[in-house]
This record gives structure tokens, C-alpha cells and sequence, in this order.
């Protein structure tokens, strides 16, 4: 069976820290995808990373990094010097071989406060 | 025209109502989802279409009815819905089952009566 567990329902930061969100994946299939989504208030959900289980390189875009470790089954996601435009609904998902449709996380919210 | 639209934005129907709600994309996608998402609660897959052919449809109750008329377009039809059912009605599309992102439109709010 496929999951995505994301333990941290909500989050607040003062505005400068650094955090990290948390996503756990359950998955038997060697081939698959991870995604974060972001979904501010205006309730979009835009599309942030793909990463794909052979690639277990650290990504970092501006103040955002991403950390994929297979030995633990997480794709952790961290944004440094948060900023207020940070505070939305972050959502980690998978997807694999056997299962192509999307499967969500149940999000977390991020607050950063001025 | 951004990726995703959909239309409308906001929508109050009574229980006895039929209304649709429509999304169109603009990057070319061959698959497009309904989603539902409801306060406190995950998303929702509700269906799923590629090629225009339904793929997925995950025990929605049949007063949702989709309706993929081209690649580009998708409907959602409602009719005799129910208090529960009010939510974020959120469309995507992406280039392909599976693997690929997907894109969303802003959503409608649906509010039922």
C-alpha cells in the first residue's frame, strides 16, 4: 500500500527562522515520485518539486532545500529565513509504478509571523 | 491565459439545484482531475481522466457526474447535492498519468444550501 504521512499539522515560525516540514512515504515499489505542493490562501496548489526515487540528491532552490533520504522513507523540506508570503498548506505526495494516480499527504500549515 | 482556470469561482446552489462547474486548461495536458477538498480533511481524488477517457473514479456518489468533452476541457455536473458536500472543488491537469506534476486551478468554493 501506498502513504504519505505528514505529522505536523500546523507550524508557526517567527518571520527569519528556518523550518523544516516533515513528509514520511510508505511505498513497496522501487520506482516513484515525490512531490511537494504549496497551497497559499487564495487555495491554488502550485507545484514546488518532483524527485524520483534514484536520485537521492539534495535540492536547494533559493530558500528552499529539499532532503531525501531512502533509508528513512522521508522527503523533508526546508525553507530558510521564512518570510510571510511563506505561510500557506504545504502538501507532500507520491506516486508510483503500480499506482499512478497521486496520493496527498494530509498537509501541513505553515504560519510565519511578522 | 494562465494554465488552469476554472469557472466560477464561488457557487451557492440549494439541494435542489443543478449546477456545472468547468475547468479548462492551457499547457497541452492529455490528463485532468477533480478533486475535492473539505476543512480538516485530505484531498480528495474524485476522478480522473486521460485522453478524454475516464480512468478513475473513486466511489464518487453519482450526483457528481464528469464530463471530459476534449482534452482541454473538463465539467463537473451537480445535481441534488447534499450539506456535505460543500467544499473546495479544485481542477488539475497534468502531461500524463503518473509520474508528471500537476497544475491547479484556483478552485471553486462550492456552498450548498
Amino acid at each position: 500500500a501506498q502513504k504519505v504521512t505528514q505529522a505536523q499539522t500546523e507550524i508557526s515560525v517567527v518571520e527569519k527562522e528556518d523550518v523544516t516540514l516533515d513528509c514520511v512515504y510508505e511505498t513497496r515499489d522501487t520506482t516513484y515520485y515525490l512531490f511537494w505542493y504549496k497551497q497559499p490562501p487564495s487555495g491554488e496548489l502550485v507545484f514546488l518539486i518532483r524527485r524520483n526515487s534514484f536520485d537521492e540528491q539534495n535540492e536547494i532552490s533559493g530558500r528552499y532545500s529539499w532532503n531525501f533520504q531512502k533509508s528513512t522513507s522521508s522527503f523533508n523540506f526546508t525553507i530558510t529565513a521564512s518570510q510571510v508570503v511563506d505561510s500557506a498548506v504545504y502538501f507532500c505526495a507520491l506516486t508510483t509504478t503500480s499506482y499512478d494516480k497521486v496520493i496527498f499527504g494530509p498537509g501541513t500549515s505553515l504560519s510565519v509571523i511578522p | 491565459e494562465t494554465g488552469v482556470t476554472q469557472t466560477p469561482r464561488h457557487l451557492v446552489m440549494g439541494m435542489t439545484n443543478k449546477k456545472s462547474l468547468k475547468c479548462e486548461q492551457h499547457l497541452g495536458h492529455n490528463a485532468m482531475y477533480w478533486y475535492k477538498q473539505s476543512a480538516k480533511k485530505p484531498l480528495e481524488l474524485m476522478f480522473v481522466y486521460s485522453l478524454e477517457e475516464r480512468v478513475e473514479n473513486n466511489s464518487v456518489p453519482s450526483r457528481f457526474s464528469p464530463e471530459c468533452p476534449n482534452s482541454s476541457h473538463l465539467f463537473l455536473h451537480l445535481h441534488t447535492l447534499q450539506p456535505e458536500d460543500s467544499a473546495l472543488y479544485l481542477c488539475a491537469s497534468s502531461q500524463g498519468l503518473g509520474a508528471y506534476e500537476q497544475y491547479f486551478g484556483p478552485g471553486t468554493r462550492l456552498t450548498v444550501t
